[in-house]
């Protein structure tokens, strides 16, 4: 069966730190990944999604970045953080039909800026 | 562009009771309708979903129904329970992302 892993869980960070989270999928090959943020009792706002290795898609200008270095392997990574860069983040993968498809979220990890 | 409304924000039922959640998308190359629930502190869980030439499908307690030329789609849950109170989300599908709604806080009351 298919698994996402997402790591850290929470993190705290202070303004102007770099960040890395990780994301890696197992059970599955050449899904499709996505990056949300969820701001406190807000909705999923899409960051990046990535159909294939080195390809990647951004959906909001910001100072993040993502990377996807494996074929399951998702990063998503900021220089210098902000205030507002606080929330939870969420990795997902899905089946690459290239059409309708279900998708899975990971555990998710709650970022804190300071 | 693409955009997906989900009403209402905050739903409370008495235990036993229906609940309805609607969802508008504006895409009309939506093809695949997914729902999510969302439990505190955890990612969001698929509970159900309805493709284009589906006009209805039902899972047990839970039923999800789409009207392609409205561009309506919604969430039925019928004999609520407590463990049902979560945040719902619904979302539209077009090639490759998710579009979701904004999210139903429902509660249901013992």
């Amino acid at each position: 069966s298919q698994t996402i892993h997402q790591w850290p869980a929470t993190l705290v960070q202070p303004v102007g730190s770099p960040l890395s989270l990780e994301c890696t999928v197992e059970g599955t090959s050449n899904p499709n990944l996505y990056w949300y943020r969820q701001a406190a009792g807000r909705g999923l706002q899409l960051l990046f999604y990535s159909v294939g290795i080195g390809q990647i898609s951004s959906e909001v200008p910001q100072n993040l970045s993502a990377s996807r270095p494996q074929d399951r392997q998702f990063i998503l990574s900021s220089k210098k953080l902000l205030l507002s860069d606080s929330g939870f983040y969420l990795c997902a993968w899905s089946v690459q039909t290239g059409g309708q498809g279900e998708q899975f979220f990971g555990p998710g990890t709650r970022l804190t800026v300071l | 562009g693409e955009n997906v409304e989900q009403h209402p924000s905050t739903l409370s039922v008495q235990e036993g009771d229906s609940a309805v959640i609607k969802c508008t998308y504006s895409d009309s190359a939506s093809n695949y309708f997914p729902w999510y629930k969302q439990e505190l502190g955890k990612g969001p869980q698929l509970i159900i979903d309805i493709r284009s030439n589906v006009g209805e499908k039902k899972d047990q307690r839970i039923a999800v129904t789409l009207n392609k030329t409205a561009k309506h789609f919604s969430l039925h849950i019928t004999e609520t329970q407590p463990e049902d109170s979560a945040v719902y989300f619904c979302a539209a599908f077009i090639p490759y992302k998710y579009i979701f709604g904004t999210g139903t806080r429902l509660k249901v009351l013992a």
